[in-house]
């Protein structure tokens, strides 16, 4: 299993403002997802974020609202750019770790409002 | 990641009841697999059925796996106040590249 750990556990932003996401994994990952979780509503996938590559984007998300980071096989970043209410959401990350139960992990995830 | 199907949206018992939920998905998959959110907090693993299982338990959970229909249901037995939750499935399509597919979810509320 993975243990994995997200900074800031919730925030309050400004409209217009950004927010860097941390997410922290115990053990090295190759493959880390980035979701967002709008109110009441199920996961979407923002971005795959591999280590050694440039982060994937899901249709309708972008490089330059949601820049990732991924130095190493234990960390990434997530920023949320120029935010508007509409971004408010749970942000989560979670790893993929392939093995005997092929099962994604998920950090606790980053509560979001934008005013 | 476009969503399967969830039914119900939500369901409300009493503790000691027996919960059922079911999931329905479009594509092939390598595995289905179902979480458990807590208030909005990130997702636990529940457990992962593989295509060529039809069912699987663990505790008080039981998974059912169909292939032909593309469905599959998880049933809570004795729940508990605990349980409380949302519950959502989510499929390993076989050409996802390991992304998950998810469900819609289930709120489930358990009376004491």
């Amino acid at each position: 299993s993975a243990v994995i750990s997200q900074k800031p556990s919730r925030d309050i932003c400004q409209r217009g403002t950004s927010l860097t996401i941390q997410c922290q994994v115990d053990s090295q990952v190759t493959m880390m997802f980035w979701y967002r979780q709008q109110p009441g509503q199920s996961l979407t996938l923002i971005a795959t974020a591999n280590q050694g590559s440039e982060a994937t984007y899901e249709s309708g998300f972008v490089i330059d609202k949601f820049p990732i980071s991924r130095p190493n096989l234990t960390f990434s970043t997530l920023t949320v750019s120029n935010m508007s209410p509409e971004d408010s959401s749970i942000y989560l990350c979670s790893v993929f770790l392939r093995g005997v139960t092929d099962t994604q992990y998920f950090g606790p995830g980053t509560r979001l409002t934008v005013l | 990641s476009q969503q399967g199907e969830e039914d119900p949206q939500a369901l409300s018992i009493q503790e000691g009841e027996n919960a059922t939920m079911n999931c329905s998905y479009k594509t092939s998959i390598n595995n289905l697999q179902w979480y458990r959110q807590n208030s909005g907090r990130g997702l636990v693993h529940l457990i992962l059925i593989r295509s060529n299982e039809r069912e699987k338990h663990s505790g008080r959970l039981r998974v059912t796996l169909d292939t032909s229909k593309k469905s599959s249901s998880l049933l809570i037995t004795a729940s508990r106040a605990a349980d409380t939750a949302s519950y959502f499935c989510a499929t390993d399509a076989m050409d996802s590249n390991y992304q998950l597919i998810w469900g819609a979810g289930t709120k489930l509320i358990i009376k004491p």
